[in-house]
């Protein structure tokens, strides 16, 4: 059972380039998430799904898209790569709604962009 | 969601335990209280929740105050394995389909050996 599983581990841009950040979970979970930490800060959602087909925008969503055809992947999408996107991206997923479910974590993915 | 106070640091010796408090003086009934931690460069893991009464399971022990406007994370023996960030949050039914984990900074804790 591998859980949330992240790719790449690193990724060096270029301004205005454009990259998939993939994303897998194998616990069949309805809900998939993405955050961005930078330095010295906490966690920031950028978008996340409530199932296959249902995206929405989280806190920070400009300059990312997402889209959600099966259960298991939710990429993140850098449509063209600015230094502001610069930051660690996790990829989180939990079994449902309930506020007493657990989040699951991917391991990151350090992103610069120079 | 309700916010959350914890102070920025802390410090423990290995082989002791780690009180880590959390304020959140405008948590309202329905709000559970999660705990999680990050280790050095992997993600966020959960590490324990409550609602109203304290809470033990193999990582740890939460203490919810009676008003419920504080809780605290107890580590019964740190070891060196425990130094991470760790973040105390509120889960309530009125987030946006529950997607809405606020992590703030969180609490940076070291463990001397």
């Amino acid at each position: 059972n591998a859980g949330v599983t992240q790719t790449p581990k690193f990724q060096v841009l270029k301004t205005g380039q454009s990259m998939t950040l993939q994303c897998a979970q194998d616990m069949n979970h309805e809900y998939m998430s993405w955050y961005r930490q930078d330095p010295g800060m906490g966690l920031r959602l950028i978008h996340y799904s409530v199932g296959a087909g249902i995206t929405d925008q989280g806190e920070v969503p400009n300059g990312y898209n997402v889209s959600r055809s099966t259960t298991e992947d939710f990429p993140l999408r850098l449509l063209s790569a600015a230094p502001s996107q610069t930051s660690v991206y996790f990829c989180a997923s939990r079994y449902g709604p309930s506020t007493n479910e657990k989040l699951f974590f991917g391991s990151g993915t350090q992103l610069s962009v120079l | 969601d309700a916010k959350t106070t914890q102070p920025n640091s802390m410090e423990s010796n290995e082989e002791e335990p780690v009180h880590l408090p959390c304020n959140h003086s405008t948590i309202s009934g329905t709000d559970y209280i999660h705990w999680y931690r990050q280790l050095p460069s992997q993600g966020p893991e959960y590490v324990i929740h409550g609602l109203t009464s304290n809470v033990n399971n193999r990582m740890a022990s939460l203490a919810i105050a009676e008003d419920r406007k504080s809780s605290t994370l107890i580590l019964h023996r740190a070891t060196l394995r425990d130094a991470a960030v760790y973040y105390c949050i509120l889960r309530g039914p009125g987030d946006n389909y529950g997607q809405n984990f606020v992590f703030g900074p969180g609490t940076r804790l070291s463990v001397l050996p």
